[in-house]
């Protein structure tokens, strides 16, 4: 079993819409939990953390986190074209270091 | 301009050959990282620091050594004994590498062996 496990996709949703990206971990020690956007040919880069269970909005951005479940997401709300690109999962557990999933790949569709 | 940098973006090895990949940041940050990515896949997590002269293996660092020797480098070697280089590679850092700590990503190095 893989230890961040995430939907390869793609997930394809019309612009306007609410993408929905889902992402489930092993380890119940698990601490802090991370989402990244990487377009096609560059490195990753920051959308959210959470630590915490419950929800964490930014912007259009929203991460929800249950531990019970391990299980975090992160919502797009009024999807546009610029936010076709993988987003990766990471989870840090008891090392100090991120363990990621292989990624959801999401287009936006004009 | 504060930031991390690796050297070069594009990198061609011939079979046998070591490389080294350069990796520099001005945030004063304490941890630094290297991760591997293969088309399609997540990040692999290679080798990572917490302190200056100090480093421990990730999951994959057979193949690969590093050297922390000042704070704002960390270079990676890409060794002979790495079968199969070819991947894009990663390196970031992280104010001290804590639970809730932030980790921030250079451009990346695209390694290819002929």
């Amino acid at each position: 079993q893989k230890e961040v496990e995430q939907n390869s996709g793609p997930l394809s949703v019309p612009e306007g819409a609410i993408a929905s990206l889902n992402c489930t971990y092993s380890d119940r020690g698990s601490q802090s939990f991370f989402w990244y956007r990487q377009y096609s040919g560059k490195s990753p880069e920051l959308i959210m953390s959470i630590y915490s269970n419950g929800d964490k909005e930014d912007g259009r951005f929203t991460a929800q986190l249950n531990k019970a479940s391990q299980y975090v997401s992160l919502l797009i709300r009024d999807s546009q074209p610029s936010d076709s690109a993988t987003y990766l999962c990471a989870v840090m557990a008891g090392r100090r270091a991120l363990t990621f999933g292989s990624g959801t790949r999401l287009q936006v569709q004009p | 301009d504060g930031g991390i940098t690796q050297s070069p973006k594009y990198l061609f090895r011939k079979e046998g050959q070591n490389v080294t990949l350069s990796c520099e940041q001005n945030l004063n940050h304490d941890a630094m990282y290297w991760y591997r990515q293969d088309p399609g896949q997540g990040l692999r997590l290679i080798y990572y620091s917490q302190i200056v002269n100090d480093f421990q293996k990730g999951d994959i660092a057979e193949g690969y050594s590093v050297s922390r020797e000042k704070k704002e480098s960390f270079p990676l070697t890409v060794t002979s004994a790495q079968k199969n280089p070819t991947a894009f590679y990663l390196c970031a850092s992280s104010i001290d590498g804590g639970s809730t700590d932030t980790q921030y990503f250079g451009p990346g190095t695209r390694l290819t062996v002929l």
